[in-house]
């Protein structure tokens, strides 16, 4: 069965900071696998996926993402973080008709 | 276009009440999906359809009913709301499965007392 599992439900970085979201996986054939964001009081909204073409995978707002097969691991990362990157962060898995969303990671920037 | 649009987007019900969700989408989606969305623990699929009259059943269906006599709508049922259904839901749209991004509302605010 396919699970997500996003390590740690805070992240707090300051201003102009490396930002990184961690992400694994766990899937029985290749996945599709997705980052979205979600702005408070709003739905949410793609950041950046893979589908299996390149695997690093450039989104909006400067953030990429590594697909490592190896670690099952897709995690978020952004050279330097701003204040309105503050936000909820989902990592998701998606097989077929349906999408496993991971915990969630809230993303605190200090000034 | 609109995308995907929702209402009410706040609510608050007594236990056993009963009310609709109502979700639209207006990209011609064939897809349509229903999340509940708790803290801790991320989006959880409620029920989700494959096309008009086609739908089928997520991870947390019970307590919940759904139909779609069109593409453009997706409503959800609380038949009897509990205190458990307390959450924010999200409806999400997309025009495929597997790699195609979903498309969200921005959510229904519900409180059950």
């Amino acid at each position: 069965a396919q699970s997500v599992t996003q390590l740690g439900s805070h992240v707090s970085v300051s201003e102009g900071a490396l930002v990184l979201l961690r992400c694994n996986y766990s899937s029985s054939v290749p996945p599709y696998l997705f980052w979205y964001v979600q702005y408070p009081n709003q739905g949410l909204q793609l950041l950046l996926k893979y589908t299996s073409a390149a695997t690093l995978v450039k989104g909006i707002n400067g953030f990429e993402a590594e697909f490592k097969k190896s670690e099952t691991s897709f995690h978020l990362t952004k050279p330097s973080a701003h204040m309105s990157d503050a936000a909820e962060y989902f990592c998701a898995v998606s097989e077929g008709f349906k999408t496993i969303f991971g915990a969630g990671t809230r993303l605190f920037v200090k000034a | 276009n609109a995308g995907v649009t929702q209402t009410p987007k706040f609510q608050v019900l007594k236990t056993g009440q009963s009310m609709t969700l109502q979700c639209a989408q207006d990209m011609n989606h064939e897809y349509m999906s229903w999340y509940r969305q708790d803290p801790g623990m991320g989006l959880r699929l409620i029920h989700y359809s494959v096309g008009a009259g086609i739908t089928d059943q997520g991870e947390v269906p019970n307590g919940y009913n759904v139909s779609r006599s069109t593409t453009e709508d997706f409503p959800l049922r609380l038949l009897s709301a509990a205190p458990s259904q307390t959450s924010v839901y999200f409806c999400a749209s997309t025009s495929g499965t597997g790699k195609e991004t979903q498309y969200f509302g921005p959510g229904t605010r519900l409180l059950v007392l």
